[in-house]
């Protein structure tokens, strides 16, 4: 098994509908990410959670908001859906301190029509 | 504020020549630094890091990376590239804190036969 699963690996979606996706991890690390990966930017942080306490905003959270229901699973929402929210989005898992590796998932592809 | 500039979005080299994909960045405290690679319709899988150790940084499938702080880059070399080479490379970036890891746009690399 994956040790950072994330559901669905595709979705299409219409304008105005709210979704969810949903990402858990097997590793036992405090620390998760919702990235947002676009053809030729990279990835993009939209939200990180040290712990289960703690949710920070990344640098493109506006119209996404984040719910960490345990030290293992991470969800992302889109509270209403737009066209320019489709892209490849990435959960990941790192543990504690500095310079760690963080782990990916397989990604969620969404299409906003 | 950390930022990473990955020079080239494509790269094309023959099987068997030297690959060396370019990354610099951009930090005002020393920082970890990363490669991630990532194959067609999967996640990001980590090929090596510097975390202050060793200026030259071995990873997975030959691939190596020097840390050069006079020229704030870690570029990522490989002495002959393989079919199964064929990738998107992201170079990235953490604080000595924390684990927010900030991309670069990413490489694709394109390798003839």
């Amino acid at each position: 098994d994956a040790d950072v699963t994330q559901t669905p690996r595709n979705r299409i979606t219409k304008t105005g509908k709210r979704i969810m996706l949903e990402c858990s991890q097997t590793k036992g690390h405090d620390r998760m990410y919702w990235y947002r990966q676009d053809p030729g930017l990279g990835l993009r942080l939209i939200y990180y959670s040290f712990d289960v306490k703690d949710i920070n905003k990344g640098e493109i959270s506006d119209g996404y908001s984040v719910s960490r229901q345990a030290q293992a699973k991470f969800s992302l929402s889109l509270e209403s859906a737009i066209p320019n929210q489709t892209a490849l989005y990435f959960c990941a898992t790192a543990p504690g301190g500095g310079g760690t590796e963080a782990f990916f998932g397989q990604g969620t592809r969404l299409t906003v029509v | 504020a950390q930022s990473v500039t990955q020079l080239g979005s494509h790269v094309s080299v023959s099987e068997g020549a030297l690959v060396l994909l370019r990354c610099n960045y951009s930090s005002s405290v020393p920082p970890y630094l990363f490669w991630y690679v990532q194959y067609p319709n999967q996640g990001l899988q980590l090929l090596l890091k510097y975390t202050s150790a060793a200026t030259l940084v071995k990873g997975i499938n030959g691939f190596e990376a020097e840390f050069k702080k006079s020229e704030t880059s870690f570029h990522l070399t490989k002495p002959s590239a393989h079919m199964s080479d064929a990738a998107e490379y992201f170079c990235a970036v953490s604080p000595p804190v924390g684990n927010k890891l900030v991309f670069g746009a990413g490489t694709i690399l394109r390798v003839k036969s």
